[in-house]
């Protein structure tokens, strides 16, 4: 079975420019959540998708947004790069319910910003 | 709004030998889960060990155990027998029943296992 996929692996921008990331959850998972992981740094929360909807946002500005869609893959854009957005993205996906609970984590995908 | 704190930012351990890190979190919810994941140099974050808040009995896999003290809110992570692929981050990760609620992630410990 396959896991939580990510692409770009590496990703190289420059400041004002806009990035796009993409995840694919494994297969029965509805939801998918999206990291931010700033070198040697903790997990710092970013979105969550359920069932195609946005189910929480965590502390970013709006330039930081994404989607869901109807195969429940997602996307994360990233708009008006600063330097600061140089991190390792990670997305994530669950069953929505609690027999399982846990994450299932992707490789990441590798934001730098130029 | 819960809280995991992880007090110990890094940790090293002989080769063989055991290790414990630390994990308090702060909830007033009474049923939830816990979770030790493992992020290694290679960066993907793998699942070590889990707990529901529900069960009495510490959970073990293999050479990782958990000892969870509900009233203390306390959630450590025993390894023994240390490896040199155990090196890595561990987050320690509260998660609610409740729908609607993140994951809640500790800011990490950085363990070293030396040789």
């Amino acid at each position: 079975e396959a896991g939580v996929t990510q692409s770009p692996t590496h990703l190289i921008k420059t400041r004002g420019q806009q990035a796009t990331l993409r995840c694919s959850p494994i297969s029965g998972h509805t939801s998918v959540y999206w990291y931010q992981q700033a070198l040697g740094l903790g997990l710092q929360f970013l979105l969550w998708y359920d069932e195609g909807e946005e189910r929480n946002r965590g502390n970013f500005p709006p330039r930081f947004s994404g989607r869901q869609f109807p195969n429940y893959s997602s996307e994360l854009n990233v708009n008006a790069l600063e330097l600061e957005d140089s991190a390792l993205y990670l997305c994530a996906s669950s069953f929505t319910g609690t027999e399982s609970g846990e994450l299932f984590f992707g490789e990441g995908s590798r934001l730098t910003v130029l | 709004a819960q809280t995991v704190t992880q007090s110990q930012p890094e940790m090293s351990v002989q080769e063989a030998e055991t290790v414990t890190l630390s994990c308090t979190y702060d909830t007033s919810e009474s049923d939830y889960y816990l979770f030790w994941y493992k992020q290694p140099p290679s960066r993907q974050m793998i699942l070590v060990i889990r707990q529901e808040a529900y069960k009495q009995q510490n959970a073990t896999e293999n050479r990782f155990s958990v000892n969870f003290q509900k009233a203390a809110k306390s959630f450590s992570l025993k390894i023994s027998d240390s490896q040199l692929g155990d090196a890595a981050m561990y987050f320690c990760a509260y998660r609610s029943y409740n729908y609607g609620q993140n994951f809640v992630f500790g800011p990490g410990t950085r363990l070293s296992v030396l040789p």
